[in-house]
């Protein structure tokens, strides 16, 4: 059955250093989206992106993030300048088409730890 | 703006009991709505899903989960709990407009005792 992978599955960085996550969404999933999980709370919609653009983000998603489909496959997070706040589990999740039920398939995390 | 509520934070229920799992949501219209599992360290595994038709939906491991339009609720329910069923559960729900976001309740932690 085809599913969601990210890498690494564990980062860990200093404050201040960049991150990238990535994530692997189903082959020919066309709506990708990123959220995150701090430890103990509940998961929070980060960003939507969709025909190579951003379709909705949260005020969570400040100048410090962004996201990208640098080719036919991979979909990433960068955290430009990590703060210690952005520890968390962050997932990628993705859905066929617009056209789709709202049905995500999320994949298995990155924990991001910032020292 | 969508919202949802998990009122229980945590939940301790003994092997082969039943187990409700209480879910509240607010939304303008009519939503999608999941439970997803969540073992420690782990990703989010889908259960089930609402989307339209029969209000009592069947899902994996033995959940269903029931829609009441009246009450906003979406509840999630299992006759007999087994030790593996541990863990935190989430209820969400999106909407039908496209690309929107699913937006997650904080969580019902289920221990179960022998």
């Amino acid at each position: 059955e085809p599913e969601v992978t990210q890498t690494p599955s564990h980062q860990v960085t200093q404050m201040g250093q960049e991150v990238i996550l990535r994530c692997v969404p189903i082959s020919n999933h066309l709506y990708f989206y990123w959220y995150r999980q701090i430890l103990g709370q509940k998961v929070e919609f980060l960003v939507s992106f969709y025909n190579n653009e951003i379709s909705e983000k949260s005020e969570i998603f400040d100048d410090q993030f962004s996201v990208e489909r640098p080719d036919g496959s991979n979909f990433t997070l960068k955290i430009r300048s990590t703060k210690l706040e952005d520890s968390a589990m962050y997932f990628c999740a993705s859905r066929p088409s617009p056209l789709s039920p709202n049905e995500q398939f999320f994949g298995p995390g990155t924990r991001l730890t910032v020292l | 703006a969508q919202s949802v509520t998990q009122p229980d934070i945590h939940i301790t229920v003994s092997e082969g009991a039943s187990l409700e799992l209480r879910c509240n949501y607010s939304y303008g219209a009519t939503p999608y709505l999941f439970w997803y599992v969540q073992s420690p360290g782990q990703g989010l595994q889908l259960l089930l899903k609402y989307f339209s038709g029969d209000t009592l939906v069947q899902g994996i491991k033995g959940f269903e989960a029931e829609f009441k339009r009246s009450q906003s609720s979406f509840n999630l329910r299992k006759p007999s709990v087994h030790w593996s069923d541990a863990a935190e559960y989430f209820c969400a729900v999106g909407a039908h407009a496209a690309g929107n976001k699913l937006t997650f309740g904080g969580g019902t932690r289920v221990l179960v005792k022998p």
